[in-house]
């Protein structure tokens, strides 16, 4: 298996426009994770999904976040308006439990001017 | 304020040198892991632990699970430039939809 796989590697966008973020989780695993990093907050849980299904977005920050996994093997998180805050690296994760191993993609390095 | 509490944050050392960081919380965990980031990349798993009391050696990393299963530490023994990185430990619930808690993490840069 090639690992949990993210697209793009680097976004660089105006503000205002809106961005998407792709990930492929491992093959099996029924868990996946979207977290954001800065070294302002660390590693930050934004949503994350069981079987499909979405069990806690308490993490998203605001409204202009969304995320959806519309089948097993595919994910993505919408930024729209995106904002220059919102710059960080996006990474995607998952694992074949909730709280099992957490295999992290190579995240998406996010930059809005 | 995090449920997991690492420390130090930030670690600078020379090459050969030893040391311990530490991950803290009030909470009991099921399990709790290790990872390691290195730039430009994802976290990997280092070790799981799930006894209480419980040591792991990883080379010349040493794990260990606090008695009461809410701390843990890391030890590098003769630290390389290779081990250079951000060290994260994530706390394990067990049962229902509970996720695994990760701590801010400790950066660690080894000089020659």
């Amino acid at each position: 298996d090639a690992g949990v796989i993210q697209s793009p590697r680097h976004e660089v966008t105006e503000m205002g426009q809106e961005v998407t973020l792709r990930c492929k989780p491992i093959s099996g695993h029924n868990s996946l994770f979207w977290y954001r990093q800065t070294m302002m907050r660390g590693l930050e849980l934004l949503i994350y999904f069981n079987n499909n299904v979405p069990i806690d977005d308490s993490g998203m920050p605001e409204d202009r976040f969304s995320a959806k996994m519309p089948n097993a093997s595919f994910s993505t998180l919408k930024i729209q308006p995106s904002e220059p805050r919102d710059s960080a690296v996006y990474f995607c994760a998952s694992s074949l439990l909730l709280n099992t191993e957490a295999f992290f993609g190579q995240g998406t390095r996010l930059t809005v001017v | 304020t995090q449920l997991l509490e690492q420390s130090p944050q930030f670690l600078s050392i020379q090459e050969g040198e030893n040391l311990t960081v530490y991950c803290n919380s009030s909470s009991v965990f099921s399990s709790l892991q290790w990872y390691r980031q290195e730039p430009g990349e994802g976290p990997v798993l280092l070790v799981t632990v799930v006894t209480g009391g419980e040591v792991k050696k990883l080379k010349r990393l040493t794990f260990q699970f606090g008695d009461a299963r809410k701390d843990s530490s890391l030890h590098i023994t003769a630290a390389q430039p290779g081990d250079t990185g951000l060290y994260l430990c994530a706390g394990a619930f067990s049962g229902g939809y509970n996720k695994l808690i990760f701590g801010a993490g400790t950066r660690l840069a080894v000089h020659p």
